[in-house]
């Protein structure tokens, strides 16, 4: 069974700290891992996947097999961060069939 | 906004009626998804369309749950004889027919049941 785990519902920092939202999977394959963001009042959308490995607004995300995780760095938070984050997880299929984490809510304060 | 649409945004029932949500993808995108999302939780997959095929669908879409495509365009998910616990948020994506695109979101459809 594929199952995504978000061990923090709330994560607060201030502006200027670094940020790690963690991410852990389980799956026995070869996963694909995303980062999904809400921000207020807007649409679930992509922010990155792990196949790109690109940064997206100084965020970046890097798989770790032997720890099962992909855990949402930013080495400086801006209040314009403050979101909801969801991690997600395509095991097995080639369409967009994800298994979602619970979602951390990102609070960064001035 | 050509983006994921979806109607109504909210909609408040009485348990046993049925409703009907609507979700216009991004005119380029064949491939349509429902997913639905609880209080506290992420999104659940509910369901998968290529074109107007369906080719998925999850064991949380019981006999009473319904989508269709009909033309590959928009799609329709049915909820018949609803009961308190279909109250959350329906959630409706699309993306590209190749690989792993990206889904894209609309906004929901919020249902209570009272």
């Amino acid at each position: 069974a594929q199952r995504v785990t978000q061990p923090e519902k709330l994560l607060s920092v201030f502006k200027g700290a670094p940020v790690e939202l963690k991410c852990n999977y389980s799956y026995s394959g070869s996963p694909e891992l995303f980062w999904y963001v809400q921000y207020s009042r807007q649409r679930l959308q992509l922010l990155l996947r792990h196949i790109s490995r690109e940064s997206i607004k100084g965020f970046t995300a890097d798989l770790n097999k032997g720890e099962t995780s992909f855990h949402l760095k930013k080495p400086f938070a801006q209040e314009e961060d403050s979101a909801m984050y969801y991690c997600a997880l395509n095991g097995g299929t080639s369409y967009g069939k994800l298994t979602f984490g619970q979602g951390t809510i990102l609070t960064v304060h001035p | 906004d050509t983006g994921v649409s979806q109607d109504p945004r909210h909609k408040i029932t009485k348990r046993g009626q049925n409703v009907t949500f609507r979700c216009d993808p991004i005119s380029e995108h064949n491939r349509l998804y429902w997913y639905r999302q609880t209080l506290g939780q992420g999104p659940e997959f509910l369901t998968y369309f290529q074109n107007e095929a369906q080719l998925e669908k999850s064991r949380l879409l019981s006999d009473r749950f319904s989508a269709e495509r009909p033309k590959g365009s928009f799609s329709t998910l049915e909820i018949q004889r609803t009961e308190q616990g279909d109250s959350a948020m329906y959630l409706c994506a699309s993306s590209l027919g190749t690989g792993n695109s990206p889904l894209h979101f609309g906004n929901g459809t919020r249902l209570t049941v009272t």
